[in-house]
């Protein structure tokens, strides 16, 4: 079975520094990887998405996420961070079978002015 | 284009009883899915429907139900109301069934007291 590590429940940063939030994922094959967002009180936004192109993908909001196949990770960075990132932010994993989404448990990020 | 839209947004029910969640996919999306997001345990997968059947169920008790209508919409169904199932459920769809991305609706809060 599938599974999703998300390293660090919280993690805060200050206005304009990098954001690093870490995803490690199991899988014997090279599975589909997702970002999402989620703000307060809604639902989950897609951010980006890996499918087995491009390593490094770049999504909404000026995000991105390089898949690394030898590390099994798929780590989602910012250059600067806003104000308006701070949220819960869930990694996913779907396999091929596609009969299941697995998230992992989500990380807080804080932006501190 | 509409999004998913789930109903009603906040639910009120004491133990024992029964709730009904309802679901409306993205025009076109044949594949529901339902997750619950109880507080400090992330996504839990619930139901996966498409086409009109259950296609996977996550690890919940029978009581956890659901069905999908010829118009794709969804009902999620919770009979004999624990205290624990209070939680934001999630409903989210998809144009492929599958490993396609999932599109997620803003959540019904249900609340058991």
């Amino acid at each position: 079975a599938q599974s999703v590590t998300q390293l660090g429940s919280h993690v805060s940063v200050s206005e304009g520094a990098l954001v690093l939030l870490r995803c490690n994922y199991s899988s014997s094959v090279p599975p589909y990887l997702f970002w999402y967002v989620q703000y307060p009180n809604q639902g989950l936004q897609l951010l980006l998405k890996y499918t087995s192109a491009a390593t490094l993908v770049k999504g909404i909001n000026g995000f991105e996420a390089e898949f690394k196949k030898s590390e099994t990770s798929f780590h989602l960075t910012k250059p600067s961070a806003h104000m308006s990132d701070a949220a819960e932010y869930f990694c996913a994993v779907s396999d091929f079978t596609g009969n299941q989404f697995y998230f992992g448990t989500g990380t807080s990020l804080t932006v501190i002015p | 284009e509409a999004g998913v839209t789930q109903s009603p947004t906040h639910l009120i029910k004491t133990r024992g009883q029964q709730a009904t969640l309802r679901c409306s996919p993205i025009s076109g999306h044949t594949s529901v899915y339902w997750y619950q997001q109880a507080l400090g345990l992330g996504l839990q997968f619930l139901l996966w429907y498409d086409e009109g059947e259950e296609r996977n169920r996550g690890n919940f008790p029978p009581r956890f139900s659901g069905r999908q209508f010829p118009n794709y919409s969804s009902e999620l169904n919770v009979n004999a109301l624990e205290l624990e199932d209070s939680a934001l459920y999630l409903c989210a769809s998809s144009l492929l069934a599958g490993t396609d991305t999932q599109y997620f609706g803003p959540g019904t809060r249900l609340t058991v007291l």
